[in-house]
């Protein structure tokens, strides 16, 4: 069975600070898929960052980036110089070859202050 | 960028009531679509996957005829709840895959209320 674990139920920080958000899986597959996603208040979710298992590199977006260690089953996400807009829930995600049946973490909510 | 349009947005109905909700994908044709509820600061569960000109694939507990699902066409998903009740009060969201990009990509959701 996959599992998903976002320790951080809630995070808080004050704008332009740095935030890191954990994500530890559980998976016997050995082809795999990690997802992150953002959901705002609206509701929608927002797809940010697909990675398979066999990429292991380090990924940057503007001031987004991601750090997937597989020998630790972490895929942990770190916005850089939070920012209000960048407060909503984040999911972390694992799936197959189908993503649409992914397993997800309870999700982290994440509030930046101005 | 491509993108699911899901509705309604919010549906009040009284218990025993059918809702209807549709999911569409504007820009990409989805084979496979998906279904989810979530319930208030909860993660998503996965209800089932539609299969267009199929049946949908139901997960472990969902009552296939409680919760209708319907993939006409390409681009077309809808959930059906049926007699509803209070309990089926939710967040309900979809998804398509846009093999394409490799990206999912979620409807905005449906916050059911059933009074």
């Amino acid at each position: 069975a996959q599992k998903v674990t976002q320790a951080q139920t809630e995070i808080s920080v004050v704008e332009k600070e740095d935030v890191t958000l954990d994500c530890v899986y559980e998976t016997r597959d050995t082809t795999y898929y990690l997802f992150w996603y953002k959901q705002p208040p609206s509701g929608e979710l927002v797809f940010l960052i697909r990675r398979n298992s066999f990429d292991e590199q380090n990924e940057i977006s503007g001031r987004y980036s991601w750090n997937f260690q597989k020998s630790t089953s972490s895929f942990n996400f770190t916005i850089t110089a939070s920012q209000v807009v960048d407060s909503a829930v984040y999911f972390c995600a694992l799936s197959g070859f189908n993503a649409g049946k992914s397993t997800f973490g309870d999700g982290t909510t994440l509030t930046v202050k101005p | 960028g491509a993108v699911v349009s899901q509705h309604p947005s919010r549906v009040i109905c009284k218990s025993g009531t059918s809702v209807k909700i549709e999911c569409r994908s504007l820009d990409f044709q989805a084979t496979t679509m998906f279904w989810y509820r979530q319930f208030p600061k909860q993660s998503l569960m996965l209800m089932a996957t539609s299969n267009e000109g199929s049946k949908a694939t139901y997960e472990q507990g969902v009552e296939k005829d409680k919760f209708l699902i319907n993939h006409a066409s390409l681009t077309l998903s809808t959930l059906t709840v049926t007699s509803a009740h209070p309990e089926d009060s939710s967040f309900y969201i979809c998804s398509a895959d846009d093999r394409g990009s490799e990206k999912l990509f979620f409807g905005s959701g449906t916050q059911l209320s059933v009074l």
